[in-house]
């Protein structure tokens, strides 16, 4: 699993409300991406980040920021949810190998009443 | 702008039959081609690399330049490999390994 676990793996919240969901590695990777799955729609990427303090945007980001101020934790936040954002949220990082290969956290499951 | 396209979103097949699960991009360059598999409510994982040319659980892929095409093949589906499966593309230029994924195709297999 490439050590890497996300928290929460479910969480309710209401419209309005902020949200924050952790990535967390254990295997120092400089990669790191946050993805949200829908249905028809497969992932989309949301942000990514190289390193500490650098993030860019990814394809779907509005609503979304995120942060990384350790190699280890990568954080979405969603500043005020809203129902459309009700998805499922994966984290990734970048293989080692020198391809472009990601490997995948269990994901949080997130819905938005 | 680069684009994956799995025309099928469900494959319904028998258990010892072939599976085919169809794959189509568009990228100007050189791809970075792949697929992934996702069991019921678990993460992602990573099946075939196009680089590796490897085959994994039985399954292969070829990269069709000409065609623009990375199908996905077995030649006899087993229950166990019913799952969604996720074609997906990365840039050879690109330096920030982005990945741009099909909406996926739900492989039910029955006995």
């Amino acid at each position: 699993d490439a050590g890497i676990t996300q928290s929460p793996r479910h969480k309710v919240t209401e419209t309005g409300t902020p949200v924050t969901l952790r990535c967390h590695q254990t295997e120092n990777h400089r990669y790191m991406y946050w993805y949200r799955q829908d249905p028809g729609h497969g992932l989309r990427l949301i942000h990514y980040s190289y390193g500490v303090k650098d993030t860019d945007k990814g394809e779907v980001s509005d609503g979304y920021s995120v942060s990384r101020s350790k190699t280890e934790d990568f954080l979405l936040t969603l500043e005020s949810a809203t129902s459309s954002q009700t998805s499922v949220y994966f984290c990734a990082i970048r293989g080692t190998s020198g391809g472009n290969e990601q490997f995948f956290g269990p994901g949080t499951r997130l819905t938005v009443l | 702008a680069q684009r994956v396209t799995q025309p099928e979103k469900l494959l319904s097949v028998f258990k010892g039959a072939p599976v085919e699960l169809k794959c189509n991009y568009s990228y100007s360059g050189s791809p970075e081609l792949f697929w992934y598999v996702q069991y019921s409510r678990q993460r992602l994982q990573l099946l075939l690399r196009h680089i590796s040319r490897e085959s994994i659980k039985g399954f292969t892929a070829d990269l069709n330049k000409g065609e623009t095409s990375f199908h996905l093949k077995k030649p006899f589906a087993q229950e166990e490999d019913s799952a969604m499966y996720y074609c997906a593309l990365s840039g050879s230029t690109d330096s920030w390994g982005k990945l741009q994924f099909g909406a996926g195709t739900q492989v039910v297999v029955t006995p």
